[in-house]
């Protein structure tokens, strides 16, 4: 069974422009989550989709959104970047719904810079 | 509000040097405890789930145990390529919150 992808693997942007990050689940997966990662904060809950519904959502300001399609594929979105939203996002996935109960399997992760 | 503590922040072995990983946590009701392992600039690689306190797990040299407090990675024996940065993540009602992590060195 392939794993989970993302794309694209690497992005560099620069201060006010906004980016598309694309995930694609294990086959069979609806739930996809979102991460940010950086060095000082650890892994950071950005939100949780399944069957197209988010049903869960991190402390991060409106300009990261997400939306989940039928197929179960996801995208995040970052508006207006800031230096700050320079980072690694993982996206993740698991065959369950929403809570703590499902393992979740992680993509390569896309590597962001902001300049 | 779900709590995770991982301990240490960083750990050094000699290889062959079995020790064990800490992860304190906080809960209004566990779901599932997770450890992951982390290569440097790649996602986190599922290693084990946990769901009740007495639960253990194996998995070649890595063994996770569980309690209504606390959970270990214990490794035995460790080897060069077991270092990396070993997270635990705590599966609550609503969501998954991750520790800041272990990261290990095993010196040959």
């Amino acid at each position: 069974k392939a794993g989970v992808t993302q794309t694209p693997r690497y992005l560099i942007k620069t201060r006010g422009q906004q980016v598309t990050l694309s995930c694609s689940p294990i086959s069979g997966h609806r739930s996809v989550s979102w991460y940010q990662q950086t060095p000082g904060q650890g892994l950071q809950f950005l939100f949780e989709y399944f069957s197209e519904t988010q049903r869960n959502k991190g402390n991060f300001p409106g300009r990261f959104s997400g939306r989940q399609f039928s197929n179960s594929r996801s995208e995040m979105n970052v508006s207006t970047l800031e230096l700050g939203d320079s980072a690694l996002y993982l996206c993740a996935s698991s065959s369950g719904g929403t809570g703590g109960a499902y393992t979740q399997y992680f993509g390569p992760g896309t590597r962001l810079t902001v300049l | 509000e779900d709590q995770v503590t991982q301990s240490p922040e960083a750990l050094r072995l000699q290889e062959g040097e079995s020790s064990s990983l800490n992860c304190s946590y906080t809960v209004s009701g566990l779901r599932g405890l997770f450890w992951y392992r982390q290569d440097p600039g790649k996602g986190p690689e599922f290693l084990f789930t946990l769901y009740s306190a007495g639960e253990e797990k194996e998995k070649e040299r890595l063994k996770a145990t569980l309690t209504k407090k606390e959970s270990f990675l214990h490794i035995t024996a460790p080897k060069p390529e077991d270092s990396a940065t070993y997270l635990c993540a705590l599966g609550g009602y609503q969501k998954v919150t991750f520790g800041t992590g272990t990261k290990l060195q095993v010196i040959p």
